[in-house]
């Protein structure tokens, strides 16, 4: 089952920060984040395993709440760069060698 | 440098006909995966294969075949009986078999559409 992203879309300035949650109603193992630009091919940001770990580079880190079945992305004082749609990918204990992508999260970041 | 190749960049079709994307990884990795992407929606698995010669069906498999007849390429072809074959098509691949801890690594995509 396809886990649930929150917001949908987010408005930001340059050096305001957002929150993006991704929810599944399934057993979880990992979850990992992905940034995609436009017309381009998603790009890797982390990886959290079930455990509750807390991990970031820069100014984006992320979260893993085992007993939510939830993880969600933290973005500090965002940059021009940080626009693009976000997305989670989900491996639970049935879906061995597949991820389920959660359905997107816009992110704009203006001036 | 290592990484994932995929081809055409651009690709037209006409309604009734086959056509094949190119997916090629020098990265030695063992598992090789195709996804769906549609205008504001997320990615949806077609096929994936964990180990040459063997490929399990995805998510939307129907109207799509893939070969696995080399580690470093994994090519899929829609078919005429893929209704609604317009999309973004992106392949990936990781290291091992498990998705749990490896990092997939996604190519450029190939933009299929259909006239």
């Amino acid at each position: 089952q396809q886990p649930v992203q929150s917001p949908q879309a987010v408005i930001l300035r340059e050096g305001e920060d957002a929150v993006i949650n991704c929810s599944s109603s399934k057993a979880l193992y990992s979850v990992h984040w992905y940034r995609q630009k436009h017309g381009e091919a998603p790009v890797f940001l982390m990886i959290l395993l079930k455990g509750g770990e807390q991990k970031g580079h820069d100014k984006i880190s992320a979260s893993f709440n085992e007993k939510k079945q939830q993880s969600s992305l933290y973005l500090t004082a965002s940059q021009l760069s940080y626009s693009g749609t976000y997305f989670c990918g989900t491996a639970g204990g049935t879906s061995y060698g597949k991820l389920t992508f959660g359905q997107g999260t816009i992110l704009t970041v203006h001036p | 440098d290592g990484g994932i190749t995929q081809s055409p960049k651009y690709l037209f079709r006409k309604e009734g006909q086959n056509v094949t994307l190119s997916c090629e990884q020098n990265l030695n990795h063992d598992a090789m995966y195709w996804y769906r992407q549609d205008p504001g929606q997320g990615l949806r698995l077609i096929y994936y294969s964990q180990i040459v010669n063997d490929f399990q069906k995805g998510d939307i498999a129907e109207g799509y075949s893939v070969s696995r007849e080399k580690k470093e390429s994994f090519p899929l072809t829609v078919t005429s009986a893929q209704k609604n074959p317009t999309a973004f098509y992106l392949c990936a691949s990781t290291k091992r078999d498990s998705t749990f801890t490896d990092t997939q690594y996604f190519g450029p995509g190939t933009r299929l559409t259909v006239l």
